[in-house]
């Protein structure tokens, strides 16, 4: 059974730092393309990076450039993301998801989500 | 940036009918456009990838169509457990996006 799971989300003061991490399992991580989506309270959907599985591409959403970082530990299995400077703007609901093997770029298994609070 | 623009915002039927749900794209993404289904206090699901191919396990009661720039993803026969926002998404170019979601009430 694939499997995701994130961790690390919390309360943090604007222009503060988190690093989620999603723990995969059930399928061989370092075969599949991998995204991080958040989704605002109450809100839609957001894609905001997204990682090769040889690490050689990483694309980011306008959104997040210069401040997240994506990354990948294929020996543990484990994806990333690195949030830096942080903003009030980014408190949401943070899933990693796995995207299909062919053709790349839709989301066919997600986590339950990490939930980040940015806020003074 | 292709923008999706889902309507309508809310879809309120009944179970046993049809619902047809509209995903229009600011420019052409070819047939790249998916069909996610989330319901309440759940991550998205995949339902249909490339506008008309089902995803694995996904019931025949759903299904996908159109190209370029109008997608509808239609649930035929719906039940009570077919509540859900439903996003579509493209992959067309970067950056990816998604629509703001059409709600589907069931009466």
């Amino acid at each position: 059974e694939v499997r995701l799971v994130e961790s690390g989300g919390g309360s943090v003061q604007p222009g503060g730092s988190l690093r989620l991490s999603c723990e995969a399992s059930g399928f061989t991580f370092s075969a599949y393309e991998m995204t991080w989506v958040r989704q605002l309270p109450g809100k839609g959907l957001e894609w905001i990076s997204y990682i090769t599985g040889d690490s050689t591409t990483k694309t980011y959403a306008d959104s997040v450039r210069g401040r997240f970082t994506i990354f990948r530990d294929n020996a543990k299995n484990s994806l990333y993301l690195q949030m830096n400077s942080l903003r009030v703007e980014d408190t949401a609901l943070y899933y990693c998801a796995r995207d299909v093997a062919a053709p790349g770029l839709y989301f066919d298994s997600w986590g339950q989500g990490t939930l980040v609070s940015v806020s003074s | 940036e292709i923008v999706l623009t889902q309507s309508p915002a809310t879809l309120s039927l009944s179970p046993g009918e049809r619902a047809s749900l509209s995903c229009r794209a600011s420019q052409s993404v070819r047939t790249s456009l998916a069909w996610y289904q989330q319901k309440p206090g759940q991550a998205p699901r995949l339902l249909i990838f490339e506008a008309s191919n089902r995803a694995t396990g996904i019931p025949p009661r759903f299904s996908g169509s159109g190209s370029g720039t109008d997608f509808t993803l239609t649930i035929s026969n719906l039940e009570p457990e077919d509540l859900a926002v439903y996003y579509c998404q493209h992959r067309g170019s970067w950056p990816i996006t998604f629509g703001q979601g059409t709600r589907l009430e069931i009466k």
